[in-house]
């Protein structure tokens, strides 16, 4: 079965510094892996997505992530934090062995401090 | 740009009442799911539905609650009779039949339970 885990539950930047959220997962066939960025109150707005193209996957809002195998890793990035960035982000994964049910992390809060 | 639609975005109800929150997929999606996220925590996955059928359900997916597509465009989710801990937001999402395996999700429904 997939599943995912994200490392911290809240990270926290000073605006214009680097952004680092860690997620590995676990996949028994090759995954498709996912980002997905919630605003307060909100919805899930998808960041970015690797379907096993490239490996460094570039998304909204200047965010990437790459795709290591040989690390069961998605890390998210964004070289320069904005206010704008504080939110909850989800690292997911999904493959056609769980007939592509999306498997979502425990969430990582990211703040942005001035 | 297609999406999915969610209504009512917000919901109160009493105690072991009925409640239905309707979704409309994006037109020409075949896959159905419900997500169910309490304030706070991860988004965790109730069911998925293909075919007009049940194609997955999580241990959280008992005997109170169920799915049903009664026409062309409305995918449903029943809760039977309403728990405390059944207050959530509560995520629709649709796909295609690509091989992406990307989610599109509605906003969301607020449902309290009181």
């Amino acid at each position: 079965a997939q599943s995912v885990t994200q490392l911290g539950s809240h990270v926290s930047v000073s605006e214009g510094a680097l952004v680092l959220l860690r997620c590995n997962y676990s996949s028994s066939v090759p995954p498709y892996l996912f980002w997905y960025v919630q605003y307060p109150n909100q919805g899930l707005q998808l960041l970015l997505k690797y379907t096993s193209a490239a490996t460094l996957v570039k998304g909204i809002n200047g965010f990437e992530a790459e795709f290591k195998k040989s690390e069961t890793s998605f890390h998210l990035t964004k070289p320069s934090a904005h206010m704008s960035d504080a939110a909850e982000y989800f690292c997911a994964v999904s493959d056609y062995t769980g007939g592509f049910k999306t498997i979502f992390g425990a969430g990582t809060r990211l703040f942005v401090k001035a | 740009e297609p999406e999915v639609t969610q209504t009512p975005s917000h919901q109160v109800t009493q105690m072991g009442q009925e409640v239905i929150l309707r979704c409309v997929p994006i037109s020409n999606h075949l896959y159905f799911y419900w997500y169910r996220q309490i304030l706070g925590q991860k988004v965790e996955f109730l069911v998925s539905f293909y075919n007009n059928e049940i194609s997955e359900k999580s241990e959280i997916f008992d005997d109170q609650f169920s799915v049903e597509r009664p026409d062309g465009s409305n995918f449903t989710l029943k809760i039977r009779s309403t728990k405390l801990e059944d207050s959530a937001m509560y995520f629709c999402a649709s796909r295609d039949s690509g091989g992406t395996g990307e989610l599109f999700f509605g906003e969301g429904s607020r449902l309290t339970v009181l």
